[in-house]
């Protein structure tokens, strides 16, 4: 089946500007997960959510950063008065549920804020 | 100090040798341990999980020393297509049920 999506694949916009990025996860899982990669680190936590509500938003980091799952399924992350320490790849991850580690990850959106 | 350290590399080795990789986790509390494989400009992939007991997936062995905090991978006979970055990752459940990543080694393996 299809696995995890995530649009779009290559974002470039400038500081200042409003972004939202898209993760549609494989389907009938529930919990769903959104991490960033800054180059040369491993995906930092950010975001999880089971069903459509936040379980564990505490690797935000700040209040420019907020993420909807308003049906259970697709989710958008959603960065204000991006900066250029937001670039990043942003990794979203699904799992079956909140009871399994395995969780499956989708290519990612490469944000470049110039 | 960060909660999954590895040595980030790069590991240069040739084609036919054995390479070891290191992790240590500083939570007690994590309870499952994996290591994944990132190809350049890809999304991590799973490898493998492991166990205390230690597990073999055809060429690679991971281990896991709860005592210590200690993970490791080896490969052996190394192959052009092993060359990637591999990450140590652990599992906190519970209510935060998240994935914690070391940095991530790269293993480059020569012709």
């Amino acid at each position: 089946g299809a696995g995890v999506s995530q649009t779009p694949s290559n974002k470039v916009t400038e500081k200042g500007k409003y972004v939202e990025l898209r993760c549609d996860p494989i389907s009938g899982h529930t919990a769903l997960y959104w991490y960033r990669q800054s180059l040369g680190q491993g995906p930092e936590f950010l975001i999880y959510f089971q069903g459509t509500g936040a379980a564990d938003d505490s690797g935000l980091p700040n209040d420019r950063f907020f993420a909807v799952r308003p049906e259970g399924s697709v989710s958008t992350l959603k960065i204000q008065r991006t900066e250029r320490g937001d670039s990043a790849v942003y990794l979203c991850a699904s799992s079956p549920s909140r009871l399994t580690d395995t969780q499956y990850f989708g290519p990612g959106t490469r944000l470049t804020v110039l | 100090r960060k909660e999954v350290e590895q040595d980030p590399g790069p590991f240069n080795v040739p084609e036919g040798a054995t390479v070891a990789f290191n992790c240590t986790y500083s939570n007690s509390a994590s309870q499952s341990f994996f290591w994944y494989r990132q190809d350049c400009r890809k999304e991590p992939k799973l490898l493998m999980s492991v166990y205390s007991s230690g597990n073999e997936d055809g060429r690679f062995t991971a281990q896991l020393n709860r005592a210590s905090q200690y993970i490791s991978l080896l490969i052996r006979d190394s192959k052009l297509s092993d060359s990637a970055t591999y990450l140590c990752v652990v599992y906190r459940g519970g209510a935060t049920n998240k994935l914690i990543f070391g940095t991530g080694t790269l293993l480059a393996v020569q012709p």
